[in-house]
């Protein structure tokens, strides 16, 4: 469908817990992007994909955070052993430079919400 | 490093009136974008620039891009409440594949 979908919207964790999170980029987005935005700041760049292939990955704050997208569509973040520092909004966004483009640029999910207690 | 920063960081501004944020970085890209967050909510986004001298507006929003002087600018005319928000602007750099944020600019418009 239209626009990139992320879930869950909310995840509280207890620390030390695994979490996982989905998102589902605009049909025909080769390009998926990770985010990280604390409160009161700025998107942080974690890791980007060109269709199956992990580009760059120079963002992931530790080796606890994992991505993948194993089929070059739908991509999951996953955090192992969270910590209080990795409370934070999680942005996923698809891209396109094709210029005609509805969804020409990048195109933001509306981010997964994770509390680490 | 890509460093973008923005200024002001916070800006409570009157109804009706005229202003202008400023989004500086620090090396070469190809593209600009704008965008708008409230609270709680995702990354809308305004506004594409991809040329040195690019302009280009959307209701009481225009912004624009100067690529010699690392700078674009979002000038705000004639405040209403309505855009009150958060106001990013982030760096794509093409080979690099990836938009780099600036610190985003707090907006609060008052009566």
């Amino acid at each position: 469908g239209a626009g990139v979908s992320q879930s869950p919207r909310y995840k509280v964790a207890k620390r030390g817990q695994d979490v996982a999170l989905r998102c589902d980029p605009i049909s025909g987005h080769v390009s998926l992007f990770w985010y990280q935005q604390a409160l009161g700041q700025g998107p942080e760049f974690l890791t980007y994909f060109q269709n199956e292939a992990q580009l760059d990955k120079s963002g992931l704050p530790s080796d606890r955070f994992f991505a993948e997208r194993p089929e070059g569509s739908v991509s999951t973040l996953k955090i192992q052993r969270t910590q209080q520092e990795d409370s934070a909004v999680y942005l996923c966004a698809s891209s396109s430079r094709i210029a005609s483009s509805a969804f020409y640029g990048y195109t933001f999910g509306s981010g997964t919400r994770l509390t680490v207690v | 490093e890509l460093k973008v920063e923005q200024n002001p960081l916070f800006l409570s501004m009157q109804e009706g009136k005229n202003y202008t944020i400023y989004c500086n970085y620090s090396t070469t890209s190809d593209r600009l974008y704008w965008y708008r967050q409230d609270p709680g909510k995702s990354l809308e986004s305004l506004f594409v620039l991809l040329s040195n001298g690019a302009v280009k507006q959307e209701g009481r929003l225009m912004a624009s891009l100067d690529t010699k002087a690392r700078l674009s600018t979002l000038h705000i005319t004639a405040a209403v409440h309505d855009l009150s928000a958060t106001y990013f602007c982030a760096v794509d750099i093409w080979l690099a594949d990836k938009l780099i944020f600036g610190t985003g600019t707090r907006l609060q418009v008052f009566p």
